[in-house]
């Protein structure tokens, strides 16, 4: 079955270090989101991806990293510049469209600080 | 810049009984709508989408969703509720002026009573 893949699916931060979400999506689709969930705060967008080798910042960038070396894969990245990293972080990929297209999501990664 | 106002946080219905969730959106051109559930600690799954034509959607679980452009509306609806539709439910509105970008509601969380 196609999807996405999201690990691991809880992890933990240790004050000043960096840690690495994973994405993996065998969909053939080209674009692909990361997003932040709080609650109360519904979704907030910190990167996309439209293509390979290609990403833009969402509206909470800040503080996060990421890398499109290939179609299937979009890893993100917490780095210790994020104060409040708190979170329950989802992958959507999508084909490409104008808006009109659904973004399907994988099962989310929940980040603590220990 | 497109936004969606989901009124209502919390909404607790009895099991069987009728329910409406409320969606407003603000975009300046004929939107592209969608609604998705999210059970606790998992994924966003799509239940439907509205592009053109038919203002009333048939989504799955039983869902359906009526578009009301004098409104700025899209509320979901479901005649009859059953416990497992206890979740989290979010509407999004899609812009085509920024490639495939979804603007979510912040939620209304859904209690279904015995």
């Amino acid at each position: 079955d196609g999807g996405i893949t999201q690990s691991p699916k809880y992890l933990f931060r240790k004050e000043g270090q960096n840690v690495t979400l994973s994405c993996e999506q065998n969909l053939n689709h080209d674009a692909m989101y990361w997003y932040r969930q709080d609650p109360g705060q519904g979704l907030r967008l910190i990167y996309y991806s439209q293509i390979v080798n290609d990403f833009q910042k969402g509206d909470i960038a800040e503080g996060y990293s990421v890398s499109r070396e290939k179609k299937e894969s979009f890893p993100l990245t917490v780095t210790s510049a994020q104060k409040n990293p708190t979170a329950f972080y989802l992958c959507a990929s999508s084909i490409q469209g104008r808006g009109n297209q659904p973004q399907h999501f994988g099962d989310g990664t929940r980040l603590s600080i220990l | 810049a497109q936004s969606v106002t989901q009124p209502d946080i919390h909404i607790t219905v009895s099991e069987g009984a009728s329910l409406e969730l409320r969606c407003n959106y603000s975009y300046g051109a004929t939107p592209y709508l969608f609604w998705y559930v999210q059970s606790p600690g998992q994924g966003l799954q799509l239940l439907l989408k509205y592009f053109s034509g038919d203002t009333l959607v048939q989504g799955i679980k039983g869902f359906e969703a009526e578009f009301k452009r004098s409104q700025s509306s899209f509320n979901l609806r479901k005649p009859s509720v059953h416990w497992s539709d206890a979740a989290e439910y979010f509407c999004a509105v899609g812009a085509g002026d920024a490639g495939n970008m979804l603007t979510f509601g912040g939620g209304t969380r859904l209690m279904v009573k015995p």
